[in-house]
């Protein structure tokens, strides 16, 4: 079964909202979580490390101001697109795991799409 | 910087063909390597991992052998099912960057009845 649950799996909004999606650890703590973005037909780009307790890490190019993550225990991190615009819309995922040999495990995707 | 390059798609194969999808990669250090499969519309599932050199990871008929001389990860599977199609994605983890994949673009593979 799914060790990674993420949601909502699809959103349709107006410009201008804010959206709010979260990606839990269903059976193990996870000190460390990633968002990735992936648009059709690409592979999936790293946008940050959420880090528990402590400040995400973004990687270049990416708005933090934008794009606020929060992880603020061991099974939960959020990812807030603030002021959502059409150029947003795309497949978020997020990922939690891995470190040394293990392999991340991945939620399902959210399907953002703003109007 | 690391980095992992996979071959072009789409790949399309009739049921019961030969796969391969080639991957290499450039990394600085020692890394873990993986394949992961995304079905239309879905996350990313683990596929198979190899964590050193020589080692095979194999899962659903599906197998990948670590090559450092080559610095390549090919995915390989006999016999290929109508239910294999998807993206199939290769990526490595360096466990001094705290578990963070870097992927390669990705390979489409459909495969006809």
């Amino acid at each position: 079964g799914a060790v990674v649950s993420q949601h909502p799996s699809r959103v349709i909004c107006k410009s201008g909202t804010s959206v709010k999606i979260e990606c839990r650890s269903l059976d193990f703590q996870a000190t460390t979580m990633f968002w990735y973005r992936q648009f059709p037909k690409q592979s999936l780009m790293l946008m940050a490390t959420s880090n528990e307790g402590s400040k995400a890490t973004y990687e270049q190019g990416v708005e933090k101001d934008k794009f606020l993550i929060n992880h603020a225990s061991l099974t939960l991190s959020t990812l807030t697109v603030t002021s959502a615009h059409p150029e947003d819309s795309s497949f978020y995922i997020c990922s939690a795991g891995g470190g040394g040999n293990q392999p991340q495990h991945f939620g399902d995707g959210t399907r953002l799409s703003i109007l | 910087g690391d980095s992992v390059t996979q071959m072009e798609g789409p790949v399309t194969l009739s049921e019961e063909a030969f796969l391969t999808i080639n991957c290499t990669y450039t990394a600085t250090g020692y890394p873990s390597l993986f394949w992961y499969v995304q079905y239309p519309g879905e996350g990313l599932q683990l596929l198979l991992k190899a964590t050193k050199a020589d080692d095979k990871g194999s899962n659903k008929g599906f197998e990948a052998t670590y090559r450092k001389e080559t610095t390549s990860f090919h995915l390989e599977k006999g016999s290929v099912q109508v239910s294999d199609s998807a993206v199939y994605f290769c990526a490595l983890s360096d466990r001094n960057q705290g578990g963070k994949l870097i992927f390669g673009q990705g390979t489409e593979l459909s495969v006809k009845p």
